[in-house]
């Protein structure tokens, strides 16, 4: 069965400081996608990264890192130099895609980050 | 905007009234999904639609029951509602191998 476990309910950051949010999967499939959105306090969801299964390299965008590790089934995200805007929930989420069958996501319980001026 | 729209955005039901989710999404995307969202549960898939004429249940279908009435539409109905349906509901749709986009959710609250 697919899972993933954010196990980091919530964390608490002062302003500038670096932040790792933890994502751990589990798959039996060899093709499947991991993604990360953003739930600000006005509640809609953001997508901010999707990543197949192929591709391990890390990516960085502005303030943004990701570090996928199949060989530890962790995709963790790293917001270096962290802003109150950043205050929010993320989710981290799994996908297996089967053309013409949508990709279902399961998505861990979610990471409530606070930063704090 | 394009983008995926759900109506209402806010409902109080008592319990036992049914009541329908509407989402529509103006993307052409061929997939859509409903999602419920718990404290502490992250969201949950409740029922998808692959592509127009298909439906099939998620990880938590009870008490619900959907409709894709052509590819732009898809609707939830809950029948009789019950408090433990109290929760904030989202739509999504994506195209093939692609990120899903969500509605800005709907807020149910049964009493």
């Amino acid at each position: 069965a697919q899972k993933v476990t954010q196990a980091q309910t919530e964390i608490s950051v002062v302003e500038k400081e670096d932040v790792t949010l933890d994502c751990v999967y589990e798959t039996r499939d060899t093709t499947y996608y991991l993604f990360w959105y953003k739930q600000p306090p006005s509640g809609e969801l953001v997508f901010l990264i999707r990543r197949n299964s192929f591709d391990e390299q890390n990516e960085i965008s502005g303030r943004y890192s990701w570090n996928f590790q199949k060989s530890t089934s962790s995709f963790n995200f790293t917001i270096t130099a962290s802003q109150v805007v950043d205050s929010a929930v993320y989710f981290c989420a799994l996908s297996d895609y089967f053309y013409n069958q949508g990709g279902k996501l399961i998505f861990g319980q979610g990471t409530e980050l606070s930063v704090k001026p | 905007n394009a983008g995926v729209t759900q109506t209402p955005k806010f409902q109080v039901l008592k319990t036992g009234q049914s009541m329908t989710l509407q989402c529509a999404q103006d993307m052409n995307h061929n997939s859509m999904y409903w999602y419920r969202q718990d404290p502490g549960m992250g969201l949950r898939l409740i029922y998808y639609s692959a592509s127009e004429g298909t439906t099939d249940k998620g990880e938590v279908p009870n008490g619900y029951n959907v409709s894709r009435l052509n590819k732009r539409e898809f609707s939830l109905r809950l029948e009789s509602a019950a408090p433990s349906q109290t929760s904030v509901y989202f739509c999504a749709s994506s195209p093939p191998v692609q990120p899903q986009h969500f509605g800005d959710g709907t807020r149910l609250s049964i009493l």
